[in-house]
C-alpha cells in the first residue's frame, strides 16, 4: 500500500508568481485535504476535494484553488504569491472524507521571496 | 530536515521518564480528537485518537485523556525514548460536518535527553 506522496519537496518562488503543488493520495483513498503549516504553527485547513469537487473550505482567499483528478490525485494552485504564503503545504488523503485513517504526506516547503 | 518547532513550547524529558503533553481545544462541540507526532521534514503522523463519549484511551506506550468540562486533552507517553523527540499536535473535529476537517492546536516540542 503506497502512502501519500507530494511533489515537489521544496521550491522557491518570487512574490506575484503562481505555483502548483501536487499530491497523490494513498491507495484506496478518494478524498484529499490540503493544509498550510507556517513555521512554528499547527497546520491550517485550506480545503478538501471529494469526487473532483471542492467539498469544504477554510479561511483562505480565492487565489488558493485546487483540482482533483479521476485517479483521486490533487493539485493546489496559489496565484499572486505573497511573502506570507511561505509555508509547508501538506496534503492528507482519506476514504469518503473520514478522519479515521487520515494520512498525511511529507509536504512541500514553499518559500516566497 | 527543517525544524517544525520554532517558537513552540518545549517539554524536556529525560529518557525513560514519562511525558505529559497538554492541549486546550477550542470548540465545545468537537466530538473527535487526534494526537499527531511531527518530525522534522515529515508530515504529521497519527498517534492515537479519542471520541467525545470516552474520557481515556490507551495505546502502546501512550494514553490520551479527555476532559470535556474544561476542554482539555492530554497525551501521556510512558518510558520516553529518544525516538519520541518531535513536535506533538492535538487536533479536533466535528464529525457531523459533511466533510473531514481537522483544527490543530499550536503544538509542543518534546526533547528527550539521555
Amino acid at each position: 500500500e503506497t502512502g501519500v506522496t507530494q511533489s515537489p519537496t521544496h521550491l522557491i518562488k518570487t512574490r506575484g508568481q503562481q505555483v502548483t503543488l501536487r499530491c497523490s493520495s494513498q491507495s484506496g483513498h478518494n478524498t484529499v485535504s490540503w493544509y498550510q503549516q507556517a513555521l512554528g504553527q499547527g497546520p491550517q485547513f485550506i480545503f478538501q476535494y471529494y469526487r473532483e469537487e471542492e467539498n469544504g473550505r477554510g479561511n483562505f482567499p480565492p487565489r488558493f484553488s485546487g483540482l482533483q483528478f479521476p485517479n483521486y490525485s490533487s493539485e493546489l494552485n496559489v496565484n499572486a504569491l505573497e511573502l506570507d504564503d511561505s509555508a509547508l503545504y501538506l496534503c492528507a488523503s482519506s476514504r469518503q472524507g473520514r478522519l479515521i485513517g487520515y494520512t498525511f504526506g511529507s509536504g512541500t516547503r514553499l518559500t516566497v521571496v | 530536515g527543517e525544524s517544525v518547532g520554532l517558537h513552540l513550547p518545549t517539554l524536556s524529558v529525560q529518557e525513560g521518564d514519562n511525558s505529559i503533553i497538554n492541549c486546550a481545544y477550542s470548540n465545545s462541540a468537537s466530538d473527535y480528537f487526534i494526537w499527531y507526532k511531527q518530525e522534522s521534514g515529515k508530515g504529521p503522523q497519527f498517534i492515537i485518537d479519542i471520541r467525545s463519549n470516552m474520557d481515556k484511551r490507551q495505546g502502546q506506550r501512550v494514553t490520551v485523556l479527555l476532559n470535556k468540562t474544561v476542554k482539555h486533552l492530554s497525551l501521556q507517553i510512558a518510558a520516553t525514548q529518544p525516538g519520541d523527540s518531535a513536535v506533538y499536535f492535538c487536533a479536533e473535529s466535528l464529525t457531523t460536518d459533511s466533510w473531514g476537517k481537522l483544527q490543530f492546536g499550536a503544538g509542543t516540542q518534546v526533547v528527550v535527553t539521555p
